[in-house]
């Protein structure tokens, strides 16, 4: 089964408004990361928080990280047009050096102009 | 800017064909990783590579090989399509010891 999954699967909001997307996981992790899909096309890394981190800021982006929920958020404030595209989660849960990412499946956010 | 490309956007084969997907980073990455995308499922790894002619299996390798012959490059091979390979490959490459993966445009495969 995933390790992080994404809640809600789909967000549709006006142009100016924040969107939060949640993730929850299920083992201990070293880090989680979020990356940003627009359609049809790679993902695009946005933001890493540590596991013993438990705010990060990035421009509009806000994570916040709650170990002791194995949960997530992302915060777009402000948002536009431009932000429409798929959201996912990664943990990174690995050790020795060999660190894998297991994804979710994503949250779909729709910003209306 | 670290760049992954990957040889195809749009690939349609037959059932049985053997398939190859290439991808190329041209930023000296150690990592490199295969993942399949398939809606509600997220991404899946298909399998990864730690260095040149290294290779370590994912979650979903069945049906699946690679090669890396050399550090820039990261083949996926499908040895005989088949219909549920029908997907969005997704190739990604990281620096070794880095978290973060860079990925490339990806392939979306069709298979008839």
């Amino acid at each position: 089964s995933q390790q992080g999954e994404e809640d809600p699967q789909a967000l549709s909001i006006q142009e100016g408004e924040n969107a939060t997307m949640n993730c929850s996981y299920k083992t201990s992790i070293n880090n989680l990361q979020w990356y940003r899909q627009n359609s049809g096309r790679g993902l695009v890394h946005l933001i890493l928080i540590r596991s013993n981190e438990r705010e990060k800021h990035s421009g509009r982006l806000r994570v916040t990280l709650d170990t002791s929920k194995k949960s997530s958020s992302l915060l777009i404030t402000a948002s536009r047009a431009a932000d429409t595209a798929s959201y996912f989660c990664a943990t990174d849960a690995g050790s020795g050096g060999y660190n894998k990412l297991i994804f979710g499946a994503g949250t779909r956010l729709a910003v209306h102009p | 800017d670290v760049k992954v490309t990957q040889s195809s956007r749009y690939l349609v084969k037959r059932t049985g064909e053997k398939v190859f997907l290439e991808c190329v980073q041209d930023m000296d990455h150690e990592n490199m990783f295969w993942y399949r995308q398939d809606p509600g499922l997220g991404l899946r790894l298909i399998y990864f590579s730690y260095d040149v002619k290294m290779k370590e299996k994912g979650d979903i390798p069945e049906g699946y090989s690679v090669s890396r012959e050399k550090k820039e490059r990261f083949s996926l091979i499908l040895e005989s399509a088949s219909t549920n390979q029908t997907s969005m490959y997704l190739c990604a490459s990281r620096l070794a010891g880095q978290e973060t993966q860079y990925f490339g445009p990806g392939t979306r495969l069709l298979v008839l």
